[in-house]
C-alpha cells in the first residue's frame, strides 16, 4: 500500500522568498515519488522524480527536492519564488518492485505569489 | 514525451444528459489512463483503458457510468453518462511513459460543469 501526505493545502511566499512545499509518503516497497505541476487550465506535468540514485534531484525551473528515507520526506523547494510559479502543485508515489507502478497522488498544495 | 490531445476542452451540460471526451496520443503507449479531479481534491484514478478488452475499473467507479473505449493504442475516450451536478470536474486522459516507475503524461484535461 502506498499514500501521500502534502502538509497545507495553500502555502504563500513573496515573490524572490524560498518556496518549500512539503511531502510525506507511506510505501511498503522502496519508492519512486514524483512532483507535478498544475498550471490554470492546463493538465499536469512532470517536474521532477525521484528513482534511487542520487536523493538531491534537480527538476524544471529552478526546483529541487529531496529524497529523505529516514523522514519518509521528499519536499519541494525552489530558492526564490517567480510569480510565474504560482500553479498547483502533486507529489506521487509509486512502487518498486513488487508495489504498484499506478502512482498515488496527494491532495495537492496551491502555491501563491505576491508581489 | 507523448503529446495528448483531449477534447473537448471545457463543456456545460444539463443534467441527465451524457458526454464523451477523447484523447488522442501522438505515439502508440501501452497504458492509458482516466483520472477524475474534483475541486480542492486529488487526483482520482477512474480506470484504465485496455487496448481489445474492457476497462479496468477502479473501485467506486463503474462501466454503466464511465463507459471507456480503447480501439487502438493511440486513442481512447470517457463518456460520463446520466451526469449530475456532482460529475462536474476535471477529467484527465494520462498515459504511462515509464513502466518501470509509473511516470505519467497528461491531457490537458476535460473541464466539465453540470448544471
Amino acid at each position: 500500500a502506498q499514500s501521500v501526505t502534502q502538509l497545507g493545502s495553500h502555502v504563500s511566499v513573496s515573490e524572490g522568498a524560498l518556496v518549500l512545499l512539503r511531502c510525506n509518503y507511506s510505501s511498503s516497497v522502496p519508492p519512486y515519488l514524483f512532483w507535478y505541476v498544475q498550471y490554470p487550465n492546463q493538465g499536469l506535468q512532470l517536474l521532477l522524480k525521484y528513482t534511487s540514485a542520487a536523493t538531491l534531484v534537480k527538476g524544471i525551473n529552478g526546483f529541487e527536492a529531496e529524497f529523505k528515507k529516514s523522514e519518509t520526506s521528499f519536499h519541494l523547494t525552489k530558492p526564490s519564488a517567480h510569480m510565474s510559479d504560482a500553479a498547483e502543485y502533486f507529489c506521487a508515489v509509486s512502487g518498486m518492485g513488487g508495489g504498484s507502478y499506478i502512482p498515488t497522488f496527494g491532495r495537492g498544495t496551491s502555491l501563491i505569489v505576491h508581489p | 514525451s507523448a503529446v495528448i490531445s483531449q477534447k473537448p476542452s471545457r463543456d456545460i451540460c444539463q443534467r441527465g444528459t451524457s458526454l464523451t471526451i477523447q484523447c488522442q496520443v501522438d505515439s502508440q503507449v501501452t497504458m492509458m489512463f482516466w483520472y477524475r479531479q474534483q475541486p480542492g481534491q486529488s487526483l482520482t484514478l477512474i480506470a484504465t483503458a485496455n487496448q481489445g478488452s474492457e476497462a479496468t475499473y477502479e473501485s467506486g467507479f463503474v462501466i454503466d457510468k464511465f463507459p471507456i473505449s480503447r480501439p487502438n493504442l493511440t486513442f481512447s475516450t470517457l463518456t460520463v453518462s446520466n451526469m449530475s451536478p456532482e460529475d462536474s470536474s476535471i477529467y484527465l486522459c494520462s498515459v504511462v511513459w515509464d513502466i518501470n516507475t509509473g511516470e505519467l503524461f497528461f491531457g490537458e484535461g476535460s473541464r466539465l460543469t453540470v448544471l
